[in-house]
Order: C-alpha cells, then sequence, then structure tokens
C-alpha cells in the first residue's frame, strides 16, 4: 500500500507557467519535507514543513502542510528550465522515527 | 557544510566480484541510511543506522552488508549482486536527535552500480 500519493506524476509545461504538485496520505505525519533530484544526482533538500497549515516560501516555490499533516502541496510560480526535476514529498510518520515514506515523485519539464 | 560524500560515483562489476560503496558526512549527523533507487521511481530504504548501531535493516539480501565504522562514515559492501542489483546506491545522514529537524534527511550524489 502507497502511503503517500503523489500527483500528477508527468508534468510538462512551457516556461512560465504556473504549477501545483500534490502529496496526499490516510496517515497523520510528524513531519514532511520536499526533495528536487536532478538526473544522476541525489535528492536536494528543499524545504520541512512541521506544524498544520503551515505554509513557506522558498523564492518562486509555495509549499503548503495540510491542517490535519496528512497532506501537502508545491506550488511553483513562473515556473523556469531550471526548476526540472523529479520532485518527491517522503513524510516522517509519528510512529516510524527515522524512516521517511516517500512519495512516487513527480517529474517537471519545463520546456524553454 | 551540508555534504554528503559518496565514492565511487560510478561502478561495474561482475557477479562474481566484491566491492564497496563509502559514504561520509562531517554534519556531526548521529543517523546515517542507504537507499537503493531504480530510474524515476523514489528512493527505497536498505538499512539504518543510528548512533553506529544498526537500527533498521528492510529485508535486504545478505549480499549487502552495511558497516558503520563510526559516526562519520558508512560503508555497504557487496558480493555476488545480481544484474537486477544494478540502480542508484544513495547515502543520506540526519541530525538522529530530538527536535524539530531531526530526521532532515540529507543525500550524498549516489554511486551508479552496473552489475554485469
Amino acid at each position: 500500500t502507497q502511503l503517500l500519493e503523489q500527483s500528477p506524476q508527468f508534468l510538462s509545461i512551457q516556461e512560465g507557467e504556473n504549477l501545483t504538485v500534490y502529496c496526499n496520505s490516510s496517515s497523520v505525519f510528524s513531519s514532511l519535507q520536499w526533495y528536487r533530484q536532478e538526473p544522476g544526482e541525489g535528492p536536494v533538500l528543499l524545504v520541512t514543513v512541521v506544524t498544520g497549515g503551515e505554509v513557506k516560501k522558498l523564492k518562486r516555490l509555495t509549499f503548503q502542510f495540510g491542517d490535519a499533516r496528512k497532506d501537502s502541496s508545491l506550488h511553483i510560480t513562473a515556473a523556469q528550465p531550471g526548476d526540472t526535476g523529479l520532485y518527491l514529498c517522503a513524510g516522517e510518520e509519528e510512529t516510524s522515527g527515522s524512516r521517511l515514506t516517500f512519495g512516487e515523485g513527480t517529474q517537471l519539464t519545463v520546456n524553454p | 557544510d551540508t555534504e554528503v560524500t559518496q565514492t565511487p560515483k560510478h561502478l561495474v562489476m561482475g557477479m562474481t566480484n566484491k566491492k564497496s560503496l563509502k559514504c561520509e558526512q562531517h554534519m556531526g549527523h548521529r543517523a546515517m541510511y542507504w537507499y537503493k533507487q531504480k530510474a524515476k521511481k523514489p528512493p527505497e530504504l536498505m538499512f539504518v543506522y543510528s548512533y553506529e548501531k544498526l537500527s533498521i535493516n528492510e529485508s535486504v539480501p545478505s549480499r549487502f552488508s552495511p558497516e558503520c565504522p563510526n559516526s562519520s562514515l558508512l560503508n555497504l559492501h557487496l558480493h555476488a549482486l545480481q544484474p537486477e542489483d544494478s540502480a542508484l546506491y544513495l547515502c543520506a545522514s540526519s541530525p538522529g536527535t530530538s527536535g524539530i529537524s531531526s530526521y532532515e534527511q540529507y543525500f550524498g550524489p549516489g554511486t551508479r552500480l552496473t552489475v554485469t
């Protein structure tokens, strides 16, 4: 059973467009992290959200944690080709200790 | 310094070879992880070390043998691998202590392993 459902799986857009990636679960998470991974490289941590309803901004990226801490979203404004990559959400369940549950990932391609 | 380093970057090995992957971090993190990642898939957890002790083994075949010589180093010893073990092997570390960021994981660049 996939505990973290991430959508969409693939997204191809033009430079300048906005997009939102969703991460949903029936489980409650102590924290949720978003990563971006480029081909042949390891995932790079973008943000960690901890508090229900929390919103964090990182330049053109806005991250939100659901009130019930079961879901999260990543919104990118005016996407650029440099935003291309695999976006992964990963949640730390309240009972899992050090284990992260990863979503399946969203492969984003931003065309110039 | 938020860097996790991994060597080698690429490795090609035969099914009868013995090789080792190495990972190092100098952030004072007390938890270290090995993941396996296939193309366009999320990382799959293999092992977790906490305070230099193996705390999680996700039923990984014995042909993969982890070792944590000290709090900064993590090795993965490989022996008699199969072609289906070809993947990107990622190392990660996290503070592993109490606190909000205790489980934020920082990944290395990975070792691209090909088993022939």
